[in-house]
C-alpha cells in the first residue's frame, strides 16, 4: 500500500464550488504539507502542518484552507473554486524538523478542473 | 530569499549519450539540497540528499554533486527508462522564520532520452 495517498485522483468541478481534497500518511511523520504544480511554475506551497495542532500558510494560500483532522490527515479546501485553480495538488510529509532526514516523500497527486 | 534555478530547461539525449543537469542556488545557510524524479501524472520521488560541498551520492546510473552555489546530477549511459521531470529543492538552515524547514523547488528539467 501507498505510505501517502491522495483523494480524489482527478475531479473536474464548476467555478464557485466548495471542494475538499484529502490526504492521508502511514509513515508516521509529523509534517504535512500541500503543493500545487503549474506547468513552467513548479511546486508551490500552500499550506504547511509543524504537528496537528500547528497549521501554517505558504507562498500561495489566498483562496485555499486546510484541517489537520489528525497526525496521519490533512485536507485542502477551495472554499470558492475558480479556474485559475485547475493546476495538480500534490500532498507531502516528512519527520520532525529535529531529524536528520528531511526528504519530503509525495502522494501521487489530484488533478483538479475548474470549469 | 531562497532561489532555485535548474538549467537546461529540457534536455534530449541518445540512449548512452552521458550529460549532466545543473541546479544553481541561494540559500542562507543550506541544511540540504534534495533531487527528485518525476514522471508524467505521479508525485515526485526522492533521490538523493546532499548536505555539504564536496559531498556526491551515487544511484545505479545517476551521481549528483554539490558545491557551495550549485549541484550537478550526471547521468551516465542514460536509458530511455531515465525519462522523467527532475527536480531540485534546497532546505534553508536559518533557524526560526517563516521558512525554516521548507524546501523551494526549482522549475524542474524534462530529460528525454531516445532509444
Amino acid at each position: 500500500d501507498a505510505d501517502v495517498t491522495q483523494t480524489p485522483r482527478n475531479r473536474i468541478t464548476k467555478t464557485g464550488k466548495r471542494i475538499m481534497l484529502e490526504c492521508s500518511q502511514t509513515k508516521g511523520h509529523d509534517r504535512m504539507y500541500w503543493y500545487r504544480q503549474d506547468p513552467g511554475l513548479g511546486l508551490r506551497l500552500i499550506y504547511y502542518s509543524f504537528d496537528v495542532k500547528d497549521i501554517n500558510k505558504g507562498e500561495i494560500s489566498d483562496g485555499y484552507s486546510v484541517s489537520r483532522q489528525a497526525q496521519a490527515k490533512f485536507s485542502l479546501s477551495l472554499e470558492s473554486a475558480i479556474p485559475n485553480q485547475t493546476a495538480l495538488y500534490f500532498c507531502a510529509t516528512s519527520e520532525s524538523i529535529m531529524s536528520s532526514y528531511n526528504e519530503q516523500f509525495f502522494g501521487p497527486g489530484t488533478r483538479l478542473t475548474v470549469l | 530569499e531562497d532561489q532555485v534555478t535548474q538549467s537546461p530547461e529540457a534536455l534530449r539525449l541518445q540512449e548512452g549519450e552521458s550529460s549532466s543537469l545543473n541546479c544553481s542556488y541561494t540559500v542562507s545557510g543550506l541544511r540540504g539540497l534534495f533531487w527528485y524524479r518525476q514522471d508524467p501524472g505521479k508525485g515526485p520521488e526522492f533521490l538523493f540528499t546532499l548536505y555539504s560541498a564536496g559531498e556526491e551520492k551515487e544511484k545505479e546510473r545517476l551521481k549528483a554533486t554539490l558545491t557551495k552555489k550549485e549541484s550537478f546530477l550526471h547521468i551516465t549511459a542514460p536509458k530511455p527508462e531515465d525519462s522523467a521531470t527532475y527536480l531540485c529543492a534546497v532546505r534553508p538552515g536559518r533557524a526560526g522564520g517563516t521558512s525554516y524547514g521548507k524546501l523551494t523547488f526549482g522549475q524542474g528539467t524534462i530529460l528525454t532520452v531516445h532509444p
